[in-house]
């Protein structure tokens, strides 16, 4: 089983409509997770952290149960500059600074 | 402004011929990370420092070194690229990692694309 697993999409969304990404993790000792979001040939960039149950940030909502070892991205309201790729990130435990990325979910907004 | 910085953008060198990239950050941040990025792949991790700690991953060739002078700059040495070893190398930097709120957070630089003809 992988660490971090993503569904790779790719998700084709109207623009205005909300898509929402899942992801997966394997290591019950993570502590940290986070949503980057990845636009085509650039480095990924920090989209949002989630260190309890869930964070929100205007369109976005991150959401994590613990207990299903489970993590989500919903975006509302979706634009086109919403159009990238969007890696679901997981740190290896209490005091680990290492991050283990899945391979990311590839969204397209559609005018 | 830029808070990691990467040069050059683009390297293009010969297969065999020895490149170094380099890294520098302005926050201070007592961990750099250096990970390898292929096309529609995750980043993958080379190595990283902790202050001046270095921690090698087990699958990292030989090929690859790093050197960390001083807290702002890092650097990853190629010794002889080949073919496979083309791809976007991606440096990071963390605060500590050490289970503070946020401390564990990445922060990427632009990025190196690399071409071995």
């Amino acid at each position: 089983r992988k660490e971090v697993e993503q569904d790779p999409g790719p998700f084709n969304v109207p623009e205005g409509a909300t898509v929402a990404f899942n992801c997966t993790y394997s290591n019950s000792a993570s502590q940290s997770f986070f949503w980057y979001r990845q636009d085509c040939r650039k480095e990924p960039k920090l989209l949002m952290s989630v260190y309890s149950s869930g964070n929100e940030d205007g369109r976005f909502t991150a959401q994590l149960n613990r207990a299903s070892q489970y993590i989500s991205l919903l975006i509302r309201d979706s634009k086109l500059s919403d159009s990238a790729t969007y890696l679901c990130v997981v740190n290896g435990g209490f005091g680990n600074e290492k991050l283990t990325f899945g391979t990311g979910t590839r969204l397209t907004i559609i005018p | 402004d830029a808070m990691v910085i990467q040069n050059p953008r683009y390297q293009v060198t010969q297969f065999g011929k020895p490149v170094t990239l380099s890294c520098s950050q302005t926050l201070n941040h007592n961990v750099m990370y250096w990970y390898q990025q292929k096309s529609s792949q995750a980043p993958k991790l080379l190595f990283h420092y902790y202050d001046k700690d270095f921690n090698n991953e087990a699958d990292t060739p030989d090929n690859f070194q790093s050197r960390r002078p001083n807290t702002s700059f890092c650097f990853l040495d190629i010794r002889s690229p080949g073919l496979g070893d083309a791809a976007m190398y991606l440096c990071a930097t963390s605060r500590d990692g050490q289970g503070n709120l946020g401390s564990d957070t990445q922060y990427f630089g632009p990025g190196t694309r690399l071409t071995v003809l």
